[in-house]
């Protein structure tokens, strides 16, 4: 079975990085892109990019371009989210999203991990 | 940038109908997709393109889309079913919006 576990809980000052993995297993690692969308405590979703792990391309929302960078190692289907530059209101979970056949809907997501940055 | 409007939230009696919405411009020319999500959980993928159950997905579940908007329907209305729901389509190629979700209270 298609599942997606990610790295644990993090806790971050304001201007550190984080890295967030998400292990894909039951599936083609490289067959599906990969997203990441994020959620602030009570607000709603938002997705920040995504990568295509068969080459490695992304496409990363604007808001994040100059702060964002996600890759990927297919030995062991793992993607990754660096987020730079952390600021108070990047406290949120964060979740990885498979991209089904339909390519159009995400339709396996992770655990989430909540990143919290905090001075 | 390309926006999807929700209500902030729906009220429905049990055994009722559900109606949540999705507004955006020329909307019925994109795909939309529909998640659940309630505390604590993942979201969960209910409805893709426009009108499509994922597997495991009750019947009660089905979707709608044309012209602005698209629409989640859920027939006979459960307790189970109280949960956040939130619309998704596609910008261009490459950028994905999330409308902003709506809160289904099933009184």
């Amino acid at each position: 079975q298609v599942q997606l576990v990610q790295s644990g809980a993090e806790v971050k000052k304001p201007g550190a990085s984080v890295k967030v993995s998400c292990k894909a297993s039951g599936y083609t690692f490289t067959g599906y892109y990969m997203h990441w969308v994020r959620q602030a405590p009570g607000q709603g979703l938002e997705w920040m990019g995504r990568i295509n792990p068969n080459s490695g391309d992304t496409n990363y929302a604007q808001k994040f371009q100059d702060r964002v960078t996600m890759t990927r190692d297919t030995s062991i289907s793992t993607a990754y989210m660096e987020l730079s530059r952390l600021r108070s209101d990047d406290t949120a979970v964060y979740y990885c999203a498979r991209a089904g056949a339909a390519r159009s809907s995400f339709d396996y997501w992770g655990q989430g991990t909540l990143v919290t940055v905090s001075s | 940038s390309y926006e999807l409007t929700q209500p902030p939230s729906v009220s429905v009696s049990p055994g009722q109908t559900a109606s949540i919405t999705c507004s955006g411009d020329d909307l019925g020319n994109k795909y939309v997709s529909w998640y659940q999500q309630k505390p604590g959980q993942s979201p969960v993928l209910v409805i893709y393109q426009d009108t499509t159950r994922p597997s495991g997905i009750p019947e009660r579940f089905s979707g709608s889309n044309s012209g602005n908007t698209a629409t989640l329907t859920i027939s006979g209305t459960q307790a189970f079913d109280e949960a956040d729901y939130y619309c998704q389509a596609w910008d261009s190629s490459t950028v994905v919006v999330f409308g902003g979700g709506t809160k289904l209270t099933v009184l």
